[in-house]
């Protein structure tokens, strides 16, 4: 069954460094989105990404924040200074593209657990 | 606001048991419903998505009342492999691709 990818499964970095975090979607899927959790709290939206641009992007998707589709089949979120508070679990998922008025199910990676010391 | 609203439980069951769990949802406009499960420090699952005319998948019923503003998982038969922490995930952004808003999640645990 295809499965959307993460690597790494655990990052740790010091505040003020960048960290890539990559994903590969599922291949037939044309919607990609990051999410992150921190420990102990729900699930949050940072990002989505559609036709090579964003369609949309929360409060938290901040200036640190980028994503890119730098090949046919990669995914990535880079945080460009990171902070203390960035430390959470970051999911990517990806879903197929549906006809209106119908669920676009989202499909959610392992996760990268990021560790900001 | 977007909000989705849950019980954080936890619901201890015993294997066998059936159990409902109820979400409420803050933007009547939403257009697609979800219950993921998500095990301890793991991925988010999909565990089926909730049709207005409601849905079954085994062991697994969703409804949806629209009115309400009100979605439920009701699981019957529970098993130990039930254990984990129910989400409830609503697409405000009427039924596109928009983001997906998280309930807390309700936590199961099955005891034999």
């Amino acid at each position: 069954e295809p499965e959307v990818t993460q690597t790494p499964s655990h990052q740790v970095t010091q505040m003020g460094q960048e960290v890539i975090l990559r994903c590969v979607p599922i291949s037939n899927h044309l919607y990609f989105y990051w999410y992150r959790q921190i420990l102990g709290q729900k699930v949050e939206f940072l990002v989505s990404f559609y036709n090579n641009e964003i369609s949309e992007k929360s409060e938290i998707f901040d200036d640190q924040f980028s994503v890119e589709r730098p090949d046919g089949s990669n995914f990535t979120l880079k945080i460009r200074s990171t902070k203390l508070e960035d430390s959470a679990m970051y999911f990517c998922a990806s879903s197929e593209f549906d006809s209106p008025g119908t669920a676009y199910e989202q499909y959610f990676g392992p996760g990268t657990r990021l560790t900001v010391t | 606001r977007k909000e989705v609203e849950q019980d954080p439980g936890p619901f201890n069951v015993p294997e066998g048991a059936t159990v409902a769990f109820n979400c409420t949802y803050s933007n009547s406009a939403s257009q697609s419903f979800f219950w993921y499960r998500q095990d301890c420090r793991k991925e988010p699952k999909l565990l089926m998505s909730v049709y207005s005319s409601g849905n079954e998948d085994g062991r697994f019923t969703a409804q949806l009342n629209r009115a309400s503003q009100y979605i439920s998982l009701l699981i019957r038969d529970s098993k130990l492999s039930d254990s984990a922490t129910y989400l409830c995930v609503v697409n405000f952004n009427g039924g596109s691709q928009g983001n997906l808003i998280f309930g807390k999640g309700t936590k199961l645990s099955v005891k034999p």
